[in-house]
């Protein structure tokens, strides 16, 4: 069975750029979480999509938004990038909202800001 | 004060020997707790989670949950090189609240196993 995907593995961008993350969860797994691992800060909650909606979100400016298609796929953005944006970008999937305990994490994609 | 915290270590032991690692937290709507392993430059694995108090047993992995201490641990038995990782502890509340469906992670212990 295949694990979480994330796309793309890198992406360097500029301060003040936006960037788009891809995440495709394990089939049959309808909730998507998105969390931020940033150097000496340990992994932060970002936000949580189930059927298509926002079910949750942390404690991060409104320029971090996301969706999630009809096939549970999800999209990270970050608008206005700022260098502290620097981090690894992990997705992570459940079966379901009563299985949010249950979360199975993607390879992460490492976005550099400059 | 952090929800949850972990010693970082790092911490180094030779192989065979029993690991045992740790986190306590502060908020009591915490139901599920959870034990990650991390390599370099990996997603987290997740190696087991645990509802409430008790034990639960996974092979060598024991992990152990004391509510009424708010305290938790996992023990690894008969420790391998290939166990050299970060060890991330991870809780969650149940349904109805503000934390409901985050995973509120501690900073993560970084193990070695020296053969």
């Amino acid at each position: 069975e295949a694990g979480v995907t994330q796309s793309p593995t890198h992406l360097i961008k500029t301060r003040g750029q936006q960037a788009t993350l891809r995440c495709s969860p394990i089939s049959g797994h309808t909730s998507v979480y998105w969390y931020q691992q940033a150097l000496g800060l340990g992994l932060q909650f970002l936000l949580w999509y189930d059927e298509g909606e926002e079910r949750n979100r942390g404690n991060f400016p409104p320029r971090f938004s996301g969706r999630q298609f009809p096939n549970y796929s999800s999209e990270l953005n970050v608008n206005a990038l700022e260098l502290e944006d620097s981090a690894l970008y992990l997705c992570a999937s459940s079966p379901g909202q009563g299985s949010s305990y249950e979360q199975y994490f993607g390879p992460g994609t490492r976005l550099t800001v400059t | 004060q952090k929800e949850v915290e972990q010693d970082p270590g790092p911490l180094s032991v030779p192989e065979g020997a029993i690991v045992s690692l740790n986190c306590t937290y502060s908020n009591s709507a915490f139901q599920y707790f959870m034990w990650y392993r991390q390599y370099s430059r990996k997603g987290p694995e997740l190696l087991m989670y645990t509802y409430s108090s008790g034990n639960k047993e996974d092979g060598r992995f024991t992990a152990q949950v004391d509510k009424s201490s708010k305290y938790i641990s996992l023990f690894i038995r008969d420790s391998q090189p290939s166990d050299s990782a970060t060890y991330l502890c991870a809780m969650s509340a149940n349904a109805g609240g503000t934390s409901y469906g985050k995973l509120t992670f501690g900073q993560g212990t970084i193990l070695t196993v020296h053969p």
